[in-house]
Order: structure tokens, then sequence, then C-alpha cells
């Protein structure tokens, strides 16, 4: 299961508190996205990002942030501002231009 | 923007017998439509794909059939088999430029029974 990485695998916050996702990837692979799985609600495309530097908010930002300071690296911070935030989160890569999706194995947030 | 719509929810089906999904959209600029497995607690990945110039695509047990006048499109598993069992997305995707955003839909919970 090589190619694009989760961490941590299970993550517990405490109410008002912000924590930021971990998505590394070594395919080359120039487009980067955040998704959020809730039970019965499919896949839901939180940020997205083209390139180094630049990145796009998907339906559901709101209470999150992302930054792309390198090609392999895409954090995603859950802010205090999310109301909902227990969720399993999955970062995904794609080759610019092709349909593919590659998905990490995920983070299953957890709020006390 | 996109709206994808999936069903069933759940689809229970004895092994050995054929199981449908099917999905709709609503952007007629949408021009890729893959499908997606995901196993319980793994990652969903791809399993078949086919883009609108294409009307049916198959791939050993699985085939996708998609109809662009009706916005239809639809996975067909024949001869399921237990490990068949997991949650299976569709999704479309329109492109714009160099980036596709994918669409998902709610998902579809198959349990193939021995």
């Amino acid at each position: 299961d090589g190619g694009i990485t989760q961490s941590p695998k299970y993550l517990f916050r405490k109410e008002g508190q912000n924590v930021t996702l971990s998505c590394e990837q070594n395919l080359n692979h120039d487009a980067m996205y955040w998704y959020r799985q809730d039970p019965g609600q499919g896949l839901r495309l939180i940020y997205y990002s083209q390139i180094v530097n630049d990145f796009q908010k998907g339906d559901i930002a709101e209470g999150y942030s992302v930054s792309r300071e390198k090609k392999e690296s895409f954090p995603l911070t859950v802010t205090s501002a999310q109301k909902n935030p227990t969720a399993f989160y999955l970062c995904a890569s794609s080759i610019q231009g092709r349909g593919e999706q590659f998905f990490g194995p995920g983070t299953r947030l957890t709020v006390l | 923007g996109e709206n994808v719509e999936q069903h069933p929810s759940t689809l229970s089906v004895q092994e050995g017998d054929s199981a449908v999904i099917k999905c709709t959209y609503s952007d007629s600029a949408s021009n890729y439509f893959p499908w997606y497995k995901q196993e319980l607690g793994k990652r969903p990945q791809l399993i078949i794909d086919i883009r609108s110039n294409v009307g049916e695509k198959k791939d050993q047990r699985i085939a996708v059939t998609l109809n662009k006048t009706a916005k239809h499109f639809s996975l067909h598993i024949t001869e399921t088999q237990p490990e068949d069992s997991a949650v299976y997305f569709c999704a479309a995707s329109p492109s714009s430029g160099g980036y596709q955003k994918v669409t998902f839909g709610t998902g579809t919970k198959l349990q193939v029974i021995p």
C-alpha cells in the first residue's frame, strides 16, 4: 500500500482544538484532494490542489484549511470552526488531466 | 454543479447471482464515469471506468454501461462471489482544463451471501 499515505490512522481531539491531518504521495502526481466520508453520504470534496502553492475550495470547505508547499504533501487542518468534524477523511491524488484518483488509507477523526 | 444519484443504497444477492447498481447524473458536460470499490476499513479503489464516447465496457465479471441521452450509467457484476462484498461508489466528472472534479454518488453496500 505505498504511493499515498496518511497519518495518523486514528485521531482524537477535544472540542475547540485545531488538528492537522497528514497526506504524502510519492507518485509524482500534480493534483491532490481531500474528501470527507460520512455514512450514507458518499465522498464529499473539501479542498483540492492542482499545483504547488495553489488550492481551491471544494463543496464543504468551511471549517477546514490546507496548504501545498511541496508537490508531495497536502496537509489538512480541521479547525475549531468545523461544527461536526467527527468523520473519516480521505486524501487522494491524480495525474493532471487524468480521471483515476488514488486514495490514501484514511484518517478517522473523533472529537471528544 | 454536478449531482450524482445512486441506487440502491444496499443490495443483497446470493453467491453466483448478478448485481446491478444504477446511477444518474445531471451535468451533460460530464464525460468520465468511474466506479470505485471500498472494502470494509480500506481505501476506495478504481475497478472500472468509462468515457462518454463509449457505451459499454467489460472487464471479466464487471461491466459498465452508459446512456448519455438519459444521463444514467450502471455497474453490472456477474457470478458474484463473497469477495465482491463491499461498498461501491459511482462518480461523474466533466473535464475542465487540466482538472477533473469528481462528484461521487452516495454508495451501494453490496452483500454477497454464500
